[in-house]
């Protein structure tokens, strides 16, 4: 079993519609939970991170996290065009400095 | 600029052959990464350095070799490059090094191809 795992996709939705992308982890001792961007040809950049059980909202995103199911996700809303990217799901572990990636999910959202 | 830097963008090289790939950042940040990313696994950590002198292992450090003498570089060198090397190398950097909250900045990227 992979320490992070998210579908790889690619998961198409209409321009405006709500996006949903999900990540489970299997370390139960998980400290935090980071979403990263990543557009084809570039690298990663962050777009939010959490760590307490709930809702974390970001303007458009929101991040939601579930430590008992070992659960992350995260919600775009008013998806747009420019939102086609790959989504990598990132954990850092409780004894751990290092982070740990998922495999990411492609995500198109077409006009 | 400042930034994050990596060199070279793209190299080719042959089995066998040593491969040095660096990255520069500009930031002082204490904590710096090197990974690869290849399709279906995802970016996978090779190796992390939290300040000059001291790094540590991660995920997939076999065939690699790490260093870092100043705080603004951290090289990455394959001592006898092999195909199943061939990847995408990312490194990156960030303050807290595994903190709650940690932000970690990546570089562009250097395409290696081992033929």
């Amino acid at each position: 079993q992979k320490e992070v795992e998210q579908n790889s996709g690619p998961l198409s939705v209409p321009e405006g519609a709500i996006a949903s992308l999900n990540c489970t982890y299997s370390d139960r001792g998980s400290q935090s939970f980071f979403w990263y961007r990543q557009y084809s040809g570039k690298s990663p950049e962050l777009i939010m991170f959490i760590y307490s059980n709930g809702d974390k909202e970001d303007g458009r995103f929101t991040a939601q996290l579930n430590k008992a199911s070992q659960y992350v996700s995260l919600l775009i809303r008013d998806s747009q065009p420019s939102d086609s990217a790959t989504y990598l799901c990132a954990v850092i572990g409780k004894n751990n400095n290092d982070m740990r990636f998922g495999a990411g999910t492609r995500l198109t959202v077409k006009p | 600029d400042a930034g994050i830097t990596q060199s070279p963008r793209y190299k080719i090289t042959e089995t066998g052959r040593q491969v040095t790939l660096m990255c520069h950042q500009t930031w002082s940040h204490s904590y710096m990464f090197w990974y690869r990313q290849d399709l279906g696994h995802g970016l996978r950590l090779i190796y992390y350095s939290a300040a000059a002198d001291i790094t540590d292992k991660g995920e997939v450090p076999d065939g690699y070799v790490v260093s870092r003498s100043k705080t603004e570089n951290f090289p990455l060198t394959l001592e006898s490059a092999t195909r199943s090397q061939t990847s995408v190398y990312f490194c990156a950097s960030s303050d807290e090094g595994g903190g709650h909250t940690d932000t970690q900045y990546f570089g562009p990227g250097t395409r290696l191809t081992v033929l």
